[in-house]
């Protein structure tokens, strides 16, 4: 079945460090790729999301991108700042099974410091 | 902007009481999610809808019903709460067809006793 796993946190960087989230994926068919974050308190937002091979999502200096000979979807920032502080997921949609769902990865905690 | 409301931010119940979390929705999406969300496991369907009065099973529907009468609206039901369903529960929606995003309400923090 689909699958996605990303890297154990928390992840703990100094401010204006370079940032990598790592995920990989399984999937039977073409999946779309996202990534999800969450901030203290609050419900998951959309970040940046990839629907084909070599895609690149972005935002907000977040970058992601879509690698279906490595099936992975790593997260990248050149320069963190501490209000990036949160819990990322990484998640999948398989469009082609015919499925409404999604799945989601377990989350990274990054905790940025002044 | 795309709202997702849920009834309640924190809940405290006790084992055995029934359970109702609702969820809005304003952007006239067709499908509705409600996730578990427990450290160390992300997130975890529990129900989605993708109509109304239509319901599927996601991957932990045990000791779960749902409800959707109305299109915006999507009720979680404990028919009777257990101290292992104490967790975060988050409501989505998004458009049809997928893949799209995903937009989440605030999430209520259930505490059974």
């Amino acid at each position: 079945g689909n699958s996605v796993t990303q890297m154990e946190g928390p992840v703990t960087l100094s401010e204006e460090a370079f940032l990598t989230i790592n995920c990989t994926y399984t999937a039977t068919g073409y999946p779309s790729l996202f990534w999800y974050v969450q901030y203290p308190g609050e419900g998951l937002q959309l970040l940046l999301k990839a629907t084909k091979a070599d895609d690149k999502g972005s935002n907000k200096g977040f970058e992601a991108t879509y690698r279906k000979e490595t099936t992975s979807f790593h997260l990248e920032k050149g320069s963190v700042q501490v209000s990036d502080s949160a819990v990322y997921f990484c998640a999948l949609s398989d469009l082609p099974s015919g499925t409404y769902k999604y799945i989601f990865g377990t989350g990274t905690r990054l905790k940025v410091l002044a | 902007d795309v709202k997702v409301t849920q009834s309640s931010r924190y809940l405290v119940k006790r084992t055995g009481e029934k359970v109702f979390l609702e969820c809005v929705q304003d952007m006239d999406h067709e499908n509705m999610f409600w996730y578990r969300q427990d450290p160390g496991l992300g997130l975890r369907l529990i129900y989605f809808s993708y109509d109304v009065k239509m319901k599927e099973k996601g991957d932990i529907p045990e000791g779960y019903s749902v409800s959707r009468e109305k299109k915006e609206r999507f009720s979680l039901i404990l028919e009777s709460a257990s101290t292992n369903q104490t967790s975060m529960y988050l409501c989505a929606s998004s458009t049809h067809p997928p893949p799209d995003t995903q937009y989440f309400g605030p999430g209520t923090r259930l505490t059974v006793l």
